[in-house]
């Protein structure tokens, strides 16, 4: 099973990013976002699509839809740049997935 | 303080071995399922293998299937992964990660460990 996720992305403080992650019949699974900041250990900052675990700010959001997820960041901060990663559980195969990670720049 | 630390990395040949551990502290280890994930230098996150609070069932990605063994003391709050016959490829920061609860799937990693560097060179 594979997640693509969508290329580098540069935002300017203040602006909107969205990162998208795509997969076959992606819809059917829930789909986990992580931040990696340089030298960091992955932060989760999104789980079961649209949830966000204690501690991540309300500008984070996900949502899914047809064969597309996405991780979308409002007001980006200089904090926010980060590799992305999303990750699913393919239940055939019976492997976690990682998607190959999209890199946020905040201009 | 919540945290994972994980130890045993370093330099091994090519058909070497190494166990890594990872130990835990804040946390009822026994009650969370917990993973192994690998980032070679410069490249993305990959899943190495994953095993249940109680211990069974465990996943392998095929990369590692036959050659590494995940395996938890819940005694010692204490993860391990055996790693046997190592190819250059597997050369990569483990880390351990610790999922939201004791059985897999799903796989939700909300927790995480610094890492450990294992080298697999000649």
């Amino acid at each position: 099973y594979v997640l693509t996720q969508s290329p580098p992305v540069s935002v300017a403080p203040g602006k909107t990013a969205n990162i998208t992650c795509g997969g076959d019949d992606i819809e059917s699974k829930s789909v986990h976002w992580y931040q990696q900041r340089p030298g960091q250990a992955p932060l989760l900052v999104m789980y079961e699509d649209k949830d966000r675990p204690s501690g991540i700010p309300e500008r984070f959001s996900g949502s899914s839809s047809g064969s597309t997820a996405t991780l979308s960041i409002n007001s980006v901060e200089a904090g926010d740049e980060a590799d992305y990663y999303c990750q699913v559980w393919d239940s055939r195969s019976n492997h976690v997935v990682f998607g190959g990670g999209t890199k946020l720049t905040v201009l | 303080e919540v945290q994972l630390l994980e130890s045993g990395g370093g330099l091994v040949l090519p058909g070497g071995s190494l166990r890594l551990s990872c130990s835990s502290s804040g946390i009822i280890f026994k009650n969370y399922a917990m993973s192994w994930v690998r980032q070679a230098p410069g490249k993305g996150l990959e899943w190495v293998s994953g095993i249940s609070g109680p211990g069974y069932p465990t996943h392998y990605a095929d990369s590692v299937r036959g050659r590494f063994t995940i395996s938890r003391d819940n005694s010692k709050n204490t993860l391990s992964l055996e790693m046997n016959n190592l190819r250059v490829e597997d050369t990569a920061f483990y880390f351990c990660a610790k999922t939201k609860i004791a059985s897999i799937p799903p796989y939700i990693f909300d927790l995480w460990g610094q890492g450990t560097l294992v080298t697999v060179s000649s």
